[in-house]
């Protein structure tokens, strides 16, 4: 499985955009790529999935460049709300019965 | 509405006592996974279960086991609790899709005294 890189922690502004950039150097020809959102006393939740390229939907837009070893978790316009902590993950659901591999993840604290 | 269920929000447990927790998923997953988050550690994967009585020992099986007999419970048991086994407990399952969502159920808040 590949391993994932992240920064420990992001600060920002209401209003603003923020990128979330995470390094998996050994990623395979079939994994995609992953990231998951987490409040506190919650479980994490999905937000979006890409293999390549780019993908976009209501909640954010993720950027994976062609050699595929980095992805950019894309965050609009961030509000109080999104203070959270974000993870990348990187595996094929069909190999190794999909087991998912969480790292710490990036705490991001959005102010007002 | 897709959901995981785990059986206790928060649990009080003496040391060396044997403890359950249960977790049932009703999207006929067939991948289930147990994980514990520490602070500072992020989710780490005690098991994961990929099939009725399959499992697979995650980054930190030591002092737990698991048992899967139903496609739909997946159940975490420390054999004999320890205080370094108090911890937020996380229950998610998956299927096989190319998709790799997965879905975590509210979590269990354990104490061990």
């Amino acid at each position: 499985l590949a391993k994932t890189t992240q920064p420990i922690s992001m600060d920002s502004y209401e209003g603003q955009e923020v990128n979330i950039t995470c390094s998996h150097n050994n990623i395979a020809t079939n994994d995609y790529i992953t990231w998951y959102q987490q409040f506190p006393s919650q479980g994490p939740r999905f937000i979006i999935q890409g293999y390549k390229t780019k993908v976009t939907n209501e909640v954010a837009s993720l950027f994976i460049p062609a050699d595929r070893k980095s992805s950019t978790l894309s965050l609009p316009r961030v509000s109080l709300s999104d203070t959270a902590v974000y993870y990348c993950l990187v595996g094929d659901p069909q190999n190794q019965g999909g087991k998912l591999i969480f790292g710490q993840g990036t705490e991001l604290s959005v102010k007002p | 509405d897709v959901k995981v269920t785990q059986s206790s929000r928060y649990l009080v447990k003496r040391t060396g006592e044997k403890v359950f927790l249960e977790c049932v998923q009703d999207m006929d997953h067939e991948n289930m996974f147990w994980y514990r988050q520490d602070p500072g550690l992020g989710l780490r994967l005690i098991y994961f279960s990929y099939d009725v009585k399959m499992k697979e020992k995650g980054d930190i099986p030591e002092g737990y086991s698991v048992s899967r007999e139903k496609k739909e419970r997946f159940s975490l048991i420390l054999e004999s609790a320890s205080t370094n086994q108090t911890s937020m407990y996380l229950c998610a399952s998956a299927g096989t899709s190319v998709s790799t969502e997965a879905f975590f159920g509210q979590g269990t808040r354990l104490t061990v005294v």
